[in-house]
């Protein structure tokens, strides 16, 4: 997972604020995965992008959240009016075009804490 | 609706002691299984994978075996040591899907004492 970079790695936000979140996928992949991590949970998928492509938004929550992976640039996982309970760990992962299932890598993580 | 769970929240083991740590997983459907180590505060790291064709895989100091019958992953450590300690976390997924979306299990804590 060296390759997959996330920033920043810790965040604080006040209730109501927003959230943003960027990831630098590895280089040559470009398909890229958001996961949140309850303390104590397992990763839980939130939505799968492609260049300028939201492929499978699923499981991101209908509102306050969006996510976008532009032409140029990183992913960007936004959280607007953060509230409490979007305090958690935020894993991007990134895997090449041909997917080959353990071609997945993650980041180190975001750990966004709303107080 | 479909899930991937585990037995145990916590395992404590001695060094040099073998570990298993099982999963259950309930979408018959997925074909492709895998295991990640999650230390504090870093991102989950591949461990070892299989699919749904095999039975047992091994790799360095590890193996997982597969019970399709049961719906049943495991994954066995041997000669345990004080660096294993971390999550492991059970994933599971359609590869025909076209992209991996992971479904992952809640983890089972490692202790490894010296």
């Amino acid at each position: 997972n060296a390759g997959v970079m996330q920033n920043p790695r810790h965040l604080v936000r006040r209730r109501g604020q927003e959230a943003r979140l960027r990831c630098s996928p590895m280089k040559g992949h470009s398909h890229v995965y958001w996961y949140r991590q309850l303390p104590e949970e397992g990763l839980k998928f939130m939505v799968y992008l492609q260049k300028e492509n939201i492929i499978d938004e699923s499981g991101m929550p209908k509102e306050r959240f969006s996510a976008e992976f532009p032409k140029e640039g990183p992913s960007i996982l936004r959280i607007q009016q953060v509230v409490r309970g979007d305090s958690a760990a935020y894993f991007c992962a990134s895997s090449p075009p041909t997917n080959s299932g353990n071609t997945i890598y993650f980041g180190e993580g975001s750990w966004l804490t709303v107080v | 609706g479909e899930s991937v769970g585990l037995h145990l929240p916590t395992l404590s083991v001695q060094e040099g002691d073998n570990s298993i740590i099982n999963c259950a997983y309930s979408n018959s459907a997925s074909d492709y299984f895998i295991w990640y180590k999650q230390e504090s505060g870093k991102g989950p790291q591949f461990i070892i994978d299989i699919r749904s064709n095999m039975d047992k895989r091994q790799g360095q100091r590890v193996t997982v075996l597969l019970n399709k019958t049961v719906k049943h992953l495991s994954l066995q450590i041997a000669a345990t040591q004080p660096g294993d300690s971390a999550v492991y976390f059970c994933a599971e997924t359609l590869m025909n899907s076209g992209y991996s979306t992971l479904t992952f299990g809640k983890g089972t804590m490692l202790l490894v004492s010296p």
